[in-house]
């Protein structure tokens, strides 16, 4: 099973500033299969990005996804309010998919 | 707007049976895979189990493997997953949700059910 490594744990940025989430996996994930989704507390994972940069839809585009292979990164450009939560990476390209252990994303 | 919608959770004892059923609105069922995924707060988010859209072929993790049970009725827009032998370690949030690749991401997800196996 591909173990997927988020960083940082917690990052605590104020609103308007840039977001830079990493995901690494233990081995390349196959055809850049990786998804990330955002959680609020009490509330369902949303979907955000697949195929490690195509946005799901009605993502506004301050969000984006980039990487290959082992290493890859949400950036979300200039933080709004509602965009504090949790945000989680999966690996779908080696079977079992798996999840990262997510990152919190904290008002600064 | 695509929905899923979980119920049955519950509190049960170790070594009982729960049954989980999803609701689904909004996409043509019948065309799309269907999966469980939990979520537990040391274990964070781990897949269980996925459904093929004709539920003809079915795929568990190891942890669930001879245990649970997914099945859906096309005809009604439901997905089940039955747990057997419960255990401890099975006490999660159970979502369900859609899979637009038989092997790939998820969305939407339901809002999730919780399932608490304790003596």
């Amino acid at each position: 099973e591909i173990v997927l490594t988020q960083s940082p744990g917690t990052l605590s940025l104020s609103p308007g500033e840039r977001a830079t989430l990493s995901c690494r996996a233990s081995r390349s994930v196959s055809s850049n299969y990786l998804a990330w989704y955002q959680q609020k507390p009490g509330q369902a994972p949303r979907l955000l990005i697949y195929g490690a940069s195509s946005r799901a839809t009605g993502i506004p585009d301050r969000f984006s996804g980039s990487g290959s292979r082992t290493d890859f990164t949400l950036t979300i450009s200039r933080l709004e309010p509602e965009d504090f939560a949790v945000y989680f990476c999966q690996q779908y390209g080696s079977s079992p998919g798996s999840f990262g252990q997510g990152t919190k994303l904290e008002i600064k | 707007e695509e929905q899923v919608l979980e119920s049955g959770g519950g509190l049960v004892q170790p070594g009982g049976s729960l049954r989980l059923s999803c609701a689904a609105s909004g996409f043509t069922f019948g065309d799309y895979a269907m999966s469980w995924v939990r979520q537990a707060p040391v274990k964070g988010l781990e897949w269980v189990s996925t459904i093929s859209a004709s539920g003809q072929t079915t795929y568990y993790a190891d942890s669930v493997k001879g245990r649970f049970t997914i099945f859906r009725d096309n005809s009604k827009n439901t997905l089940s997953l039955q747990m057997n032998s419960l255990r401890v370690e099975d006490t999660a949030v159970y979502y369900c949700a859609k899979a637009p690749l038989l092997f790939g991401w998820f969305d939407p997800w339901g809002q999730g059910t919780q399932v608490t196996v304790s003596s």
